[in-house]
């Protein structure tokens, strides 16, 4: 199954950008990098993903390495509620059976200090 | 927009009573799947649907049974409760599978289970 590495734990102040790494040595040609965060006590919810190139949308940055072997989730200006548990999913045919699905690590959790 | 809706959200259910968790969505997609989270865990996969009529098992489908009968509902069906399967339990649906272009996947709220 995909294997993405995310430190346990980050601290950022608000209204500073954070940048949250992963690793993903084992990713191949057509693995999607998918980022999902999960607010306390609710379901998780969708960030933003890409394959190739630099992703931007409302929510957030993914930079995505040359070499596809890391990205990084960036927040440009962390807010009190970014504070969740960010999740790095590498997505594709074969994860967590044949049509591909979700597998979700244990995350990094964000704390966010006013 | 509901978009995806579990019920119930709380349940006290005793060791060997069977219960069906609902999950419902109303955006027409295809892909919906089960998950179960531990504290302090991601979430594990439990069964998942890539359409009507069509299930296959997670990485952790002892214990559980599912049905898709209609592209808009999913339940998930606990035969005999254990301890063991106190958990979160989140549904979640997308368009299609996650590895593409259009795989933004939405969760319920999720149903929080306790078997004692």
């Amino acid at each position: 199954d995909a294997k993405t590495t995310q430190p346990n734990s980050m601290e950022s102040n608000e209204e500073e950008p954070v940048h949250l790494p992963c690793n993903h040595s084992t990713i191949s040609g057509t693995d999607y990098i998918h980022w999902y965060r999960q607010l306390p006590s609710q379901g998780p919810e969708y960030v933003i993903h890409g394959l190739t190139s630099n992703v931007n949308n409302r929510m957030a940055s993914l930079a995505i390495a040359e070499d596809r072997k890391s990205s990084t989730l960036i927040l440009h200006r962390a807010t009190l509620r970014d504070a969740a548990v960010y999740y790095c999913i590498l997505a594709g045919r074969g994860y967590g059976g044949s049509q591909g699905n979700l597998i979700f690590g244990k995350g990094t959790k964000l704390s966010v200090k006013p | 927009n509901a978009g995806v809706t579990q019920t119930p959200k709380f349940q006290v259910l005793k060791t060997g009573q069977s219960m069906t968790l609902q999950c419902a969505q109303d955006m027409n997609h295809e892909y919906m799947s089960w998950y179960r989270q531990d504290p302090g865990m991601g979430l594990r996969l439990i069964h998942y649907s890539v359409g009507a009529g069509i299930t296959d098992q997670g990485e952790v489908p002892n214990g559980y049974n599912v049905s898709r009968s209609t592209t808009e509902d999913f339940p998930l069906r606990l035969l005999s409760a254990a301890p063991s399967q106190t958990s979160v339990y989140f549904c979640a649906s997308s368009p299609t599978s996650p590895g593409g272009v259009n795989t933004e996947a939405f969760f319920g709220q999720g149903t929080r289970l306790t078997v004692v």
